[in-house]
């Protein structure tokens, strides 16, 4: 079964600093994708930014980007230029590819609640 | 172009009632995915839904049913409700065809068992 494991349950940053938040996941399958989504208070879950496991390349979204390490199972989400809108509760997230029986069986960590002070 | 949309917004219930909550996906998709959020905790995948039929479970009983109705929207039903169903319910879409992982979601339902 995969797990996906999310070690910090707060981060704090200052506007316009960088945050990075952790993630590792555990798998025995080649195909799957990695998501990173936000949930501010008002719940509504918002993709952030996505990763397919076959590409090497980091993913990038604007001030978001990942580091996206295969072998050490490892999907960190580095936040640059922090606003105060960043503020909300960041789920990593893992579902398996469509070549697997689980496919669409996503399975999300703890959460990390990003904190963001002027 | 609507996203996913839920209802109702906020639901409370007492122990051994029965509840429906509804879902009704993005524009062009035709999977729906529900998921229980306990409070302070991770989204737990209960199951999805294609072509009208349940295509994943996870771990959750007999209790957790669901459907899914021919326009692609999509009922989750829970029987004898307990204490420990209280969460936000969120319910996702995504597109089956080609390899589109992402899941959409709603603003949820937030359950309330007393």
């Amino acid at each position: 079964a995969q797990t996906v494991t999310q070690s910090q349950p707060e981060m704090s940053v200052q506007e316009a600093e960088t945050v990075t938040l952790s993630c590792t996941y555990d798998t025995s399958e080649s195909d799957y994708y990695l998501f990173w989504y936000k949930q501010p208070p008002s719940r509504q879950m918002i993709l952030v930014i996505r990763q397919e496991a076959y590409k090497q390349q980091n993913a990038t979204e604007n001030r978001f980007s990942v580091n996206f390490q295969k072998a050490a199972k490892s999907f960190s989400l580095k936040i640059s230029d922090s606003q105060l809108g960043d503020a909300a509760m960041y789920f990593c997230a893992y579902s398996p590819g469509v070549t697997t029986d689980s496919w669409g069986k996503f399975q999300f960590g703890a959460g990390t609640q990003v904190v963001v002070t002027p | 172009d609507a996203g996913v949309t839920q209802s109702p917004t906020h639901l409370i219930k007492t122990r051994g009632q029965q509840v429906t909550l509804r879902c009704s996906p993005k524009s062009g998709h035709d999977t729906v995915s529900w998921y229980q959020q306990a409070l302070g905790q991770g989204p737990q995948f209960i199951f999805q839904y294609y072509e009208e039929e349940e295509r994943q479970r996870g771990n959750f009983p007999d209790r957790f049913s669901g459907h899914q109705f021919p326009n692609y929207s999509s009922e989750l039903n829970v029987n004898a409700l307990l204490l420990g169903d209280s969460a936000l319910y969120l319910c996702a879409s995504s597109p089956r065809t080609g390899r589109e992982e992402t899941q959409y979601f709603g603003p949820g339902t937030r359950l309330l068992v007393l």
